[in-house]
């Protein structure tokens, strides 16, 4: 594998189940990220961590919940959702958490929450 | 607070024409510019980085432009092909830890 990996690729859940969300990276980046894409709204950040710290919550609900293990693993865990949470969440990857630095997107989960 | 805007939302032409997509921010304070293709159930992929202090950058068949002052890039696509066909992604960086700013995008068809 190379690049940026996520999984599952589909995910579909009700409001009273509990999942996560997986991304690893391959590129020996120490900054990930993870975006949400809805239908109707331009792609918005939720999280970002540098070296596995998490420096930026974009005022994202409790529900979910951001964990990175490591520089290269980044994992997103999802509790009791909303059917307005149903979007593609897309993971991303940068060499450094600094201003401008190219980030390197994975192919998305797309979860449908019932 | 940092908006980015796409126009036009949608665009369908023939093969061989030359295109011009169009992005506007409205805090000029930017490190950069960054133009993505996105196809369906793919992910991102980078096409343009455009430095705070460049003016233009050129991949292929790709020129981006940046006018920091007014607050507007654009990104030309010469002679499009149907593979050109994708949805194509504004963001600026702006302030704290690289936070991308995004655009709604521009949904790009190109027909035989």
């Amino acid at each position: 594998e190379t690049g940026v990996t996520q999984t599952p690729r589909h995910l579909v859940m009700g409001m009273t189940n509990k999942k996560s969300l997986k991304c690893e990276q391959h590129l020996g980046h120490n900054a990930m990220y993870w975006y949400k894409q809805s239908a109707k709204k331009p792609l918005e950040l939720m999280f970002v961590y540098s070296l596995e710290e998490r420096v930026e919550n974009n005022s994202v609900p409790s529900r979910f919940s951001p964990e990175c293990p490591n520089s290269s693993h980044l994992f997103l865990h999802l509790h009791t959702l909303q059917p307005e949470d149903s979007a593609l969440y897309l993971c991303a990857s940068s060499q450094v958490a600094g201003a401008g630095e190219t980030q390197y997107f994975g192919p998305g989960t797309r979860l449908l929450v019932l | 607070k940092q908006e980015v805007t796409q126009i036009p939302a949608a665009l369908s032409v023939p093969e061989g024409e030359n295109l011009v997509l169009n992005c506007s921010f409205t805090d000029s304070a930017i490190y950069n510019l960054q133009w993505f293709r996105q196809d369906p159930g793919k992910g991102l992929t980078s096409l343009l980085l455009i430095q705070s202090s460049q003016r233009e950058q050129t991949s292929g068949r790709l020129n981006a432009s940046l006018d920091k002052s007014s607050g507007r890039s654009t990104l030309y696509i010469a002679a499009s092909q149907p593979g050109d066909s994708a949805t194509y992604l504004c963001a600026v960086f702006s302030g704290g830890y690289n936070k991308l700013i995004f655009g709604a995008g521009t949904r790009l068809a190109v027909h035989p």
